[in-house]
C-alpha cells in the first residue's frame, strides 16, 4: 500500500522568499506525482505533477523535483505571494496507477 | 467550463440518521471520485467509478456506505447510519479518464457533521 507523509504541517514565509514543502512516499512501483493546493471552504485544485522520467518540472514560480532513489518530492514557490497562502497537497499513485494516495497536507502562511 | 457541482455544501445530522451526498461532474468525464477528508488529514479515496462501473471500492465502509452512478453521470453517496466518526467533508472529483495524467477536478464538497 502507498503511504504518503508531509511532516510539516504548516509553514510560514515571508513575501517574496522561497516556500519548500516536503513529501515522501513509499511505493515507487508508479512514479507519477501530483501537488494540489486547497482554499478554505473550496476543493483542492491541481498545482504541477511530475513523472519519473523527470528530476524536476517548472512552472512559472512552481517547481516540484523528485528525488527517486529517497522517494522524496519537495516543491519549490519562489517569490512567495500572500495569496500562496493555503494548504498543499503530495499525492502519489496507487493501486497500478489508477488512483492517488494523499498526504495530510502542509498549511503555507505567505506574511506580507 | 462547469465545474465539479456537489450538493448540499452543509449538513448536521444526529448519530443514527441517514444522508446522502450529491454529485454531478464535468461533463465527459468518464471517472468520479468520491473522498472523504477529516480534519487535519488528506482526502481519503472511498470509491472510484469508471462511467457506471465500480473500479475501486476498497475504502468504502460497505455496511454503513454506499453509491451509485447511474447512466455514468450523476452519483450519490449514502450513509445509513452515520457516526460520529462520520464527520468529514465529502469530496467529489471527476476526471476524463483514470490514471496521473488526467487531472482530478474537485467540486466543493459537502461538510457533514454529525451529533
Amino acid at each position: 500500500d502507498q503511504q504518503v507523509k508531509q511532516n510539516s504541517p504548516s509553514l510560514s514565509v515571508q513575501e517574496g522568499r522561497i516556500s519548500i514543502l516536503n513529501c515522501d512516499y513509499t511505493n515507487s512501483m508508479f512514479d507519477y506525482f501530483l501537488w494540489y493546493k486547497k482554499y478554505p471552504a473550496e476543493g483542492p485544485t491541481f498545482l504541477i505533477s511530475i513523472s519519473s522520467i523527470k528530476d524536476k518540472n517548472e512552472d512559472g514560480r512552481f517547481t516540484v523535483f523528485l528525488n527517486k532513489s529517497a522517494k522524496h518530492l519537495s516543491l519549490h514557490i519562489v517569490p512567495s505571494q500572500p495569496g500562496d497562502s493555503a494548504v498543499y497537497f503530495c499525492a502519489a499513485p496507487e493501486n497500478y496507477g489508477q488512483n492517488f494516495v494523499f498526504g495530510p497536507g502542509t498549511r503555507l502562511s505567505v506574511l506580507p | 467550463e462547469a465545474g465539479v457541482a456537489q450538493s448540499p455544501r452543509y449538513k448536521i445530522i444526529e448519530k443514527r440518521q441517514s444522508v446522502a451526498f450529491w454529485c454531478n461532474p464535468i461533463s465527459g468525464h468518464a471517472t468520479l471520485y468520491w473522498y472523504q477528508q477529516i480534519l487535519g488529514q488528506g482526502p481519503k479515496l472511498l470509491i472510484q467509478f469508471q462511467n457506471n462501473g465500480v473500479v475501486d471500492d476498497s475504502q468504502l465502509p460497505k455496511d454503513r456506505f454506499s453509491a451509485e452512478r447511474l447512466k455514468g453521470v450523476d452519483s450519490t453517496l449514502k450513509i445509513q447510519p452515520a457516526k460520529l466518526e462520520d464527520s468529514a467533508v465529502y469530496l467529489c472529483a471527476s476526471s476524463l479518464d483514470p490514471g496521473g495524467s488526467y487531472e482530478q477536478f474537485f467540486g466543493p464538497g459537502t461538510r457533514l457533521t454529525v451529533l
